[in-house]
């Protein structure tokens, strides 16, 4: 199993105000996922990342909004650029377990993000 | 349109008793569905996979339906404890866009 850590745990933005949060899994993956969560709202793929490529964006988010990085097998972020109250979400990150060749996932332990 | 639906509505059990949680989904064809724990604060955790294939999959007091007739998977936890309170996700594959769908959630509550 892969254990993933995500900072910041919380945090309280100011509108206008760009928020990078990061993702550190303790083993190599290829793939690392970022989701969104609103209140009592299903899980929201972001965006898919690979290392040495760029960002696969799903319908609706867009690179100049949530630019991620991928430096390398073991870490990424995720940055929420130019907030406003909307973007108040937990955001997740998750990676596939590779069990069974399925995509099972292990998520981290999410960042709560409020925007004022 | 395509859909994954888990009642909205928290369940309330009593201890002991069996808890049914129900996912339903529209213009999928999955290959597999997952169920997933998630506690307050927390990521979600991967409990159950069932592929389209096998009707009923089990693990310690979990059991998992799958019915690709019905477009439904029915998650049941028997002998429920208090320490079983959670949201429960469903989860699908989507083969045309290679990645997992999850539903909403039900939120299950278990009293002593």
């Amino acid at each position: 199993s892969a254990v993933i850590s995500q900072k910041p745990s919380r945090d309280i933005c100011q509108r206008g105000t760009s928020l990078t949060i990061q993702c550190q899994v303790d083993s190599q993956v290829t793939m690392m996922f970022w989701y969104r969560q609103q209140p009592g709202q299903s899980l929201t793929l972001i965006a898919t990342a690979n290392q040495g490529s760029e960002a696969t964006y799903e319908s609706g988010f867009v690179i100049d909004k949530f630019p991620i990085s991928r430096p390398n097998l073991t870490f990424s972020t995720l940055t929420v650029s130019n907030m406003s109250p909307e973007d108040s979400s937990i955001y997740l990150c998750s990676v596939e377990s590779g069990r069974d060749h399925t995509d099972t996932q292990y998520f981290g332990p999410g960042t709560r993000l409020t925007v004022l | 349109s395509q859909k994954i639906e888990q009642n909205s509505e928290a369940l309330n059990i009593q201890e002991g008793k069996t808890a049914t949680l129900t996912c339903n989904y529209t213009n999928y064809s999955p290959a597999y569905l997952q169920w997933y724990r998630q506690d307050p604060g927390r990521g979600p955790v991967f409990l159950l996979l069932i592929r389209e294939n096998e009707k009923e999959k089990r693990k310690e007091r979990l059991k998992v339906t799958f019915d690709t007739t019905l477009k439904q998977s029915l998650f049941h936890i028997t002998a429920s404890q208090p320490a079983d309170s959670a949201t429960y996700l469903c989860a699908l594959d989507d083969t045309g866009g290679f990645k997992t769908i999850f539903g909403a959630g039900t939120r299950l509550f278990v009293k002593a």
